[in-house]
């Protein structure tokens, strides 16, 4: 099946730094991706869609400025959350879509902790 | 508004019994349904995808139903193990065809097993 890479699987930082998370299709191409916030015992929530060679889409109410999303090329996305505080800490999961259904196959999650 | 809602919040049961949780929907108009399992700080892991002219898919002792008259689901997990501990969330395609989109997501149904 398809393999979605997450990196790192965690981190620790301080408020105010920035952090880069990636998110890989190792064995397909993706011009499009998702990227999720999960926060405990919550469903996934939509954060934005990373498009191949344009402008990230977001969901409402997520600030385009803090959560700067680059697709570099078609099997790397990344998110970068800026100035990090600590409600920015949360389970950040990314997505890529395969099939004429576009099931949605999943990175393993990256664990942010902003003390 | 398009909706996704899971029953029951969290289930426990005996190694070896059976359990069925429940997915009703309002999404509208729908292409797909999705069951997923995700394991405590990891990603969703695709157990099931069914069409609208599907009603029921199998994956070995996970068994999923799709009523889309009624926009039900349900999904039936036989001969419980340990690791079937996890959320499973019902996620339902809001697109027709190979158009990529929107998905909404289910809360999950909490599942843990017992020995």
């Amino acid at each position: 099946g398809a393999v979605v890479s997450q990196h790192p699987s965690w981190v620790i930082c301080k408020s105010g730094t920035s952090v880069k998370i990636e998110c890989r299709s190792l064995d397909f191409q993706a011009t499009t991706m998702f990227w999720y916030r999960q926060f405990p015992k919550q469903s996934l929530m939509l954060m934005a869609t990373s498009n191949e060679g344009s402008k990230a889409t977001y969901e409402q109410g997520v600030e385009k400025d803090k959560f700067l999303i680059n697709h570099a090329s078609l099997t790397l996305s990344t998110l970068t959350v800026t100035s990090a505080h600590p409600e920015d800490s949360s389970f950040y999961i990314c997505s890529a879509p395969l099939g004429f259904y576009n099931e949605q196959f999943f990175g393993p999650g990256t664990r942010l902790t902003v003390l | 508004k398009n909706q996704v809602e899971q029953s029951p919040q969290s289930l426990i049961i005996l190694e070896g019994k059976n359990c069925t949780l429940q997915c009703n929907y309002t999404v509208s108009p729908f292409s797909n349904l999705r069951w997923y399992k995700q394991d405590t700080g990891r990603g969703p892991v695709s157990l099931t995808i069914m069409t609208f002219s599907e009603n029921t898919k199998s994956n070995g002792r996970y068994t999923a139903t799709l009523d889309a008259d009624t926009k039900q689901s349900s999904l039936h997990i036989t001969a419980s193990q340990l690791s079937d501990s996890a959320s499973y969330i019902c996620v339902v395609s809001g697109d027709r065809g190979s158009t990529l989109g929107r998905l909404y997501f289910g809360r999950g149904t909490q599942l843990t097993v017992w020995p």
